[in-house]
């Protein structure tokens, strides 16, 4: 069975620092790992797509890794703001056309 | 409509009552998801349609959970005799895609919080 974790829960950093966010999973057999923002009672917004085949992803300040064979991806934050506080959560899919597996989520704090 | 819609936003349950959660998804899209999310813990799937067909409910947790999704779009969640597990939020995500665990476009709703007393 797929786990994923997501370490530490809480992260708090000042306005301007430069964070990496970390995401495990135990089976590597999988087609793509999905990164998502969540705010305060809403839904999730999904950030960067890798597929297996890729190393990374961009979209401006965010930068995934992906490293299949060590079950490990990791979401790159460059210059973060307040705005970007939120819970990051990672997900990867189990099967073609099937449900995705989350870890728990990264609720991150950026202070002015 | 722009994206997902979900509606109640909020619902208060008495334990025993039974409650319908309703997901308004992007028109057209083939594939739609169920998830239930418990606080500060990652959504967890229940069950997925494409079109009206359900091809997996695994992660329903009873048989007090039921979903239908007739006319392969609205789709509706129903709990039957709720019990204070059942509080949580209830999400619901489409996707223009059928292979969705291949190309990953997921749109979330807003989710509908349910609090059972």
């Amino acid at each position: 069975k797929q786990e994923v974790t997501q370490i530490p829960a809480a992260l708090s950093v000042p306005e301007g620092e430069n964070l990496v966010l970390n995401c495990s999973f135990t089976d590597s057999a999988i087609y793509n790992l999905q990164w998502f923002r969540q705010d305060p009672g809403k839904g999730l917004t999904s950030l960067l797509l890798i597929q297996s085949s890729q190393r990374e992803q961009t979209s401006g300040r965010l930068n995934a890794s992906l490293d299949k064979s060590s079950g490990r991806s990791t979401l790159y934050i460059a210059a973060s703001q307040p705005g970007d506080s939120a819970t990051y959560l990672c997900a990867v899919p189990n099967g073609a056309n099937s449900k995705l597996t989350f870890g728990k989520g990264i609720t991150l704090s950026v202070r002015p | 409509g722009a994206g997902v819609s979900q509606s109640p936003r909020y619902k208060v349950a008495k334990r025993g009552q039974d409650v319908a959660l309703r997901c308004d998804p992007i028109s057209g899209h083939v594939s739609l998801f169920w998830y239930q999310q418990a606080l500060g813990q990652g959504p967890e799937f229940l069950t997925y349609f494409q079109n009206e067909a359900q091809l997996d409910k695994s992660g329903l947790p009873s048989d007090r959970f039921f979903a239908e999704r007739p006319e392969g779009s609205v789709s509706t969640l129903k709990i039957q005799r709720t019990q204070q597990e059942d509080s949580a939020v209830y999400l619901c995500a489409s996707s223009p895609a059928r292979m969705v665990g291949v190309y990953g476009e997921l749109f979330f709703g807003e989710g509908s919080r349910l609090t059972v007393l």
